[in-house]
């Protein structure tokens, strides 16, 4: 079946960038999300970016894919508090299967 | 729209107790699906309808996992009889392609499930 990885921790500084990555094994995605999971709420769209894009940036976001490797990356520009929240790496277009979900990773931003 | 809901958001019940967990996907969705949330586990996708139908229900747990959704606007997933170690937030998402092409989950906010 498809394995989404995902580190499961990331610290960063208030006003620093943050990069958080994801490895892949399956290269049939046709579409890669983003999600953001805050304490107490489900998960909510974040961004997404198509499988035959290297690159898409929507204001403090930039996701990177690399094909080639299966890796995914956000980036996110100037992290401020509200940004800490758990960030779930998926991958769709497999049909019946729905999205395949990492295990998330915990931003937490130090003052 | 109000989103996907769920109810309850909360749900504490002793070992042995029925469970039922409700949700109401986005309007114009056919696609359903049932997601389970761990520390352990992360997050695991349980069961699948389409158009109401089930269509994969090969990560219900065990036996004592059921769901339904008799209609285009409700599900359920129920426990029978519940253990300590079904302990979970339970989530419920909808989409309008179930998956395919550019086709994103909205998920509810979860059923937290306290089982003593």
């Amino acid at each position: 079946g498809e394995d989404v990885e995902q580190s499961l921790f990331l610290s960063v500084r208030e006003g620093d960038s943050s990069v958080i990555n994801c490895t892949y094994t399956d290269s049939s995605s046709t579409y890669l999300y983003w999600y953001k999971q805050e304490p107490g709420a489900g998960l909510q769209l974040l961004t997404y970016i198509f499988s035959n894009m290297d690159m898409k940036q929507d204001q403090r976001l930039t996701v990177l894919l690399n094909k080639k490797d299966k890796h995914l990356s956000l980036r996110i520009a100037d992290t401020q508090t509200g940004d800490s929240a758990i960030y779930f790496c998926s991958i769709g277009g497999g049909g019946a299967d729905g999205l395949t979900f990492g295990k998330g990773t915990h931003l937490i931003i130090q003052p | 729209d109000a989103g996907v809901i769920q109810s309850p958001r909360h749900e504490v019940t002793e070992m042995g107790q029925e469970v039922t967990l409700r949700c109401k996907p986005i309007s114009g969705h056919n696609s359903l699906f049932w997601y389970r949330q761990t520390m352990m586990r992360g997050l695991e996708l349980l069961i699948y309808f389409n158009n109401n139908v089930p269509i994969d229900d090969s990560g219900m747990p065990e036996d004592r996992f059921s769901a339904k959704m008799p209609n285009a606007s409700f599900s359920t997933l129920k426990i029978q009889p519940s253990e300590p170690r079904d302990s979970a937030v339970y989530f419920c998402a909808s989409s309008s392609q179930g998956g395919q092409g550019n086709s994103p989950l909205h998920f509810g906010n979860g059923t937290r499930l306290t089982v003593t």
